[in-house]
């Protein structure tokens, strides 16, 4: 069973179209994450979840939004999407908020801006 | 800025050979994490040394924190083909709340 899945595996769009991505785990983790990886495989986080707190990266613009119907489930919104929007995007889960407790992630979003 | 850098960003052994990266940091952290990423994959955790901790193992990796330096290795020993990947080290400082990923080593192991 995959821990920390990710959909769509490849993403293809037009500048200025509005997607989504979607990640849900099956860890019984209270954290989930998304991180963006660019082309010289540099992670960057973008958003840190639980059901109490969200904590944005303040350099992410705010075209993208993180949703989360429930705590297994945290979904990204992007919006009029951009060029440099192009990079593979990652879930990722933990069990507690990130104090020694490692990273699950899924296998990436690589999504592809035209 | 990037809390972690790895070096070298690329290495090439033979199998059998052992393999070292290093990882060096800026600010006082919690604890160091080591990932390897497989093409197309996602981040598989390694190991996680805490900032009071020296020296750890597990299996054939060996993972040392020196904390007055800054800085941590990664040792892979009689490496096999498919250690093949990219290695990032990750530290979690407990004032930014988020775990900061380096840009990576490439190791290629030849068979």
């Amino acid at each position: 069973d995959t821990a920390v899945s990710q959909t769509p595996k490849y993403l293809v769009t037009q500048m200025g179209n509005d997607k989504s991505i979607k990640c849900e785990q099956n860890l019984g983790h209270d954290t989930m994450y998304w991180y963006k990886q660019d082309s010289k495989k540099f992670l960057k986080i973008m958003f840190s979840y639980n059901n109490k707190e969200l904590i944005i990266n303040e350099t992410v613009p705010n075209r993208f939004s993180p949703k989360s119907p429930d705590k297994a489930h945290l979904n990204l919104h992007i919006n009029s999407l951009e060029l440099g929007d192009s990079a593979v995007y990652f879930c990722a889960s933990s069990h507690e908020y990130l104090y020694n407790s490692p990273l699950h992630f899924g296998n990436g979003t690589r999504l592809t801006v035209t | 800025s990037q809390q972690g850098e790895e070096d070298p960003q690329a290495l090439s052994i033979q199998e059998g050979e052992n393999a070292t990266m290093n990882c060096s940091y800026k600010t006082s952290i919690n604890n160091l994490q080591w990932y390897r990423q497989n093409s197309g994959r996602g981040l598989v955790h390694l190991i996680l040394i805490r900032s009071n901790e020296r020296e750890k193992h597990s299996g054939r990796l060996r993972v040392t924190l020196d904390t007055s330096k800054k800085s941590s290795s990664l040792l892979i020993t009689a490496s096999r083909a498919a250690d093949t990947a990219s290695y990032f080290c990750a530290t979690f400082w407990g004032s930014a709340r988020q775990l900061t990923f380096g840009s990576g080593t490439q190791l290629t192991v030849l068979p």
